[in-house]
């Protein structure tokens, strides 16, 4: 398995467009999370899926923010309209479930996200 | 959820043992201790995890204490590669699966 695919890798992008991230989770993993990394902040938990369904979107930060799993294959992490105070990395992870209880998460190589 | 405490940082020589403290004195019974590391400009990694015996794989091994409000993850021969952010999370598998992460610590290995 290639692991977590994020893309892009780096979005540059100016205030005010909206800014679509993408992440892959692997394959038979039942649980999904995207986190934003700044230095300021450390590591924050944004969202949580739970085979497909939103569990918990109390980290994100406000209405801009809003994220989808339309499949276990697939999520996406929209911002509209973005601002320079969003820029950072965002992580997405993967987790299974062994046994009906979750392991070891799988982190992608994260998105580098500048808003100009 | 339940909260951890970390030093911010240690220092190690390489080649020698590393101990990495962590307390987590409101630990509840569902809660398995997770230990996960980031090296600089990649995402966090998973190291080990237990819930209240120690446990040993081919990166660390995790020492438990037994009324389970602390934890140490051991490195057993520190190498360069080592260094890293090391974070202890508490995650309780029994009521979803959120993973929170602290503040961790900053692991510098000298050569």
């Amino acid at each position: 398995d290639a692991g977590v695919i994020q893309s892009p890798r780096h979005e540059v992008t100016e205030m005010g467009q909206e800014v679509t991230l993408r992440c892959k989770p692997i394959s038979g993993h039942n649980s999904l999370f995207w986190y934003r990394q700044t230095m300021m902040r450390g590591l924050e938990l944004l969202i949580y899926f739970n085979n497909n369904v939103p569990i918990d979107d109390s980290g994100m930060p406000e209405d801009r923010f809003s994220a989808k799993m339309p499949n276990a294959s697939f999520s996406t992490l929209k911002i509209q309209p973005s601002e320079p105070r969003d820029s950072a990395v965002y992580f997405c992870a993967s987790s299974p479930t062994l046994g009906g209880r979750y392991t070891e998460a799988f982190f992608g190589q994260g998105t580098r996200l500048t808003v100009v | 959820d339940a909260k951890t405490t970390q030093p911010n940082s240690m220092e190690s020589n390489e080649e020698e043992p590393v101990h990495l403290p962590c307390n987590h004195s409101t630990i509840s019974g569902t809660d398995y201790i997770h230990w996960y590391r980031q090296l600089p400009s990649q995402g966090p990694e998973y190291v080990i995890h237990g819930l209240t015996s120690n446990v040993n794989n081919r990166m660390a091994s995790l020492a438990i204490a037994e009324d389970r409000k602390s934890s140490t993850l051991i490195l057993h021969r520190a190498t360069l590669r080592d260094a890293a952010v090391y974070y202890c999370i508490l995650r309780d598998v029994t009521s979803g699966s959120r993973l929170t992460f602290g503040e961790g610590t900053q692991l510098t290995v000298n050569p």
